[in-house]
């Protein structure tokens, strides 16, 4: 079974600065995606980045990029410039590339931004 | 309307009551996904749908919970006979059971169990 590692329960950042949050998965297949969820307190969860792993080339959305090590089977969030509003919980997720599959989630990261 | 819809959003129910929660998907979404999120856990998997068929439910915790769907749109979650531990927030998550697999959530239930 597919299992995704968030070692990290909580992280803090100052307003501005760059954190990067840490992922870790454990998989047989060698295609898949990857993704990072934000839930702010509204429990809303959104879709921040989302990674093909067949694609080496790091994927990035404006102030949020990945380092994806397919080797090591590691995905990390880099948040750079951070906001106010990027507080939220922070939730890796992997789902094989094949239809009819579910999504295996982190247990999160509650990141935190300090004025 | 343009996302997936869950009602209600908060629900209290005494202890042995049962209670349904809904949740209405993306028009034309085909998968419809189930989590249990706990008070500051992660997602928990509960069911998965395609179409009106649940081809992986084992993260059903116990036969007191149930889900159906009809339609190949709304899914209603049936606790029967609740317990304080159900306290969560139930997530509902849509997608259009391609490969592409976007993921799309719900507000979520909040229920407590007194």
């Amino acid at each position: 079974a597919q299992t995704v590692t968030q070692s990290q329960p909580e992280m803090s950042v100052q307003e501005a600065e760059t954190v990067t949050l840490s992922c870790t998965y454990d998989t047989s297949e060698s295609d898949y995606y990857l993704f990072w969820y934000k839930q702010p307190p509204s429990r809303q969860m959104i879709l921040v980045i989302r990674q093909e792993a067949y694609k080496q080339q790091n994927a990035t959305e404006n102030r949020f990029s990945v380092n994806f090590q397919k080797a090591a089977k590691s995905f990390s969030l880099k948040i750079s410039d951070s906001q106010l509003g990027d507080a939220a919980m922070y939730f890796c997720a992997y789902r094989r590339k094949l239809t009819g599959n579910q999504f295996y989630f982190g247990t999160g990261t509650s990141l935190t931004v300090i004025p | 309307g343009a996302g997936v819809s869950q009602s209600p959003s908060n629900k209290v129910t005494e202890k042995g009551k049962d209670v349904e929660l809904r949740c209405d998907p993306i028009s034309g979404h085909t998968a419809l996904y189930w989590y249990r999120q706990r008070l500051g856990q992660g997602l928990e998997f509960l069911i998965y749908f395609q179409g009106n068929s649940a081809p992986d439910k084992s993260g059903l915790p116990s036969d007191r919970f149930s889900a159906e769907r009809t339609g190949e749109s709304v899914s209603t979650l049936t606790i029967q006979r609740t317990q304080q531990e159900d306290s969560a927030v139930y997530l509902c998550a849509s997608s259009l059971g391609d490969t592409n697999g976007l993921l799309h959530f719900g507000n979520g239930t909040r229920l407590t169990v007194t």
